[in-house]
């Protein structure tokens, strides 16, 4: 199967700060999802990013396919962003397989 | 419904005993996703439906895991004579269409753990 790797696989910000998470995937991939997964468990979806830049207020994700690889920058961090950051990537028809993760902990 | 509902939110099981897990996906959606999520990893998929139709169980671990979706909405996802290394969260996800152009959302997870 593919490989997805995320780095780093932790990280800890002072309040304000900017980040950027990384995602490396081995193969060619139809889909590319972003996801937080809040200290609840909840997935929550931030970006679907096939290729491409999108941004949703102070996030932002990019995705260069023939390179294999999709970074997430999250500007001016607030504690409520804390939690972990999921990349997906669809391989194949309707699996996809997750990396292993950013703990991301913002601190007062 | 405005999202994926998935219970119990959390279930012990004794060891041996068998646990049936309930997804109720967005009211629509053609596609249907069970994930395992073992603690302090990614979610690993088990496997997909399209409407009533199980068209991958290549994730299932063994056996004694059975998934079903019966009318097309609703799914169930069975573990018979749990063990120990069956405890994990169970994802559930859903999509519009038949392929993940529209991405997932995913429910809240049943916390299974096995005593």
């Amino acid at each position: 199967g593919i490989q997805v790797e995320q780095s780093p696989p932790d990280l800890i910000l002072q309040e304000g700060a900017n980040s950027t998470l990384r995602c490396n995937f081995s193969d060619s991939v139809n889909n590319l999802q972003w996801f937080h997964q809040n200290p609840w468990g909840q997935l929550i979806n931030l970006f679907y990013i096939p290729s491409g830049t999108k941004q949703n207020g102070r996030l932002s994700a990019t995705t260069v396919a023939t390179e294999r690889y999709s970074l997430l920058y999250i500007s001016s961090s607030q504690t409520t962003d804390s939690g972990v950051y999921f990349c997906a990537v669809e391989h194949g028809f309707n699996k996809f397989y997750f990396g292993s993760g950013t703990k991301l902990n913002v601190k007062p | 419904g405005a999202g994926v509902s998935q219970s119990p939110r959390y279930k012990v099981a004794k060891r041996g005993q068998d646990v049936a897990l309930r997804c109720d996906p967005i009211s629509g959606h053609v596609s249907l996703f069970w994930y395992q999520q073992a603690l302090g990893q990614g979610p690993e998929f088990l496997t997909y439906f399209q409407n009533e139709a199980q068209l991958d169980k290549s994730g299932l671990p063994s056996d004694r895991f059975f998934a079903e979706r019966p009318e097309g909405s609703v799914s169930t996802l069975k573990i018979q004579r749990t063990q120990q290394e069956d405890s994990a969260v169970y994802l559930c996800a859903s999509s519009l269409l038949g392929g993940g152009g529209n991405g997932y959302t995913f429910g809240s997870g049943t916390r299974l753990t096995v005593v």
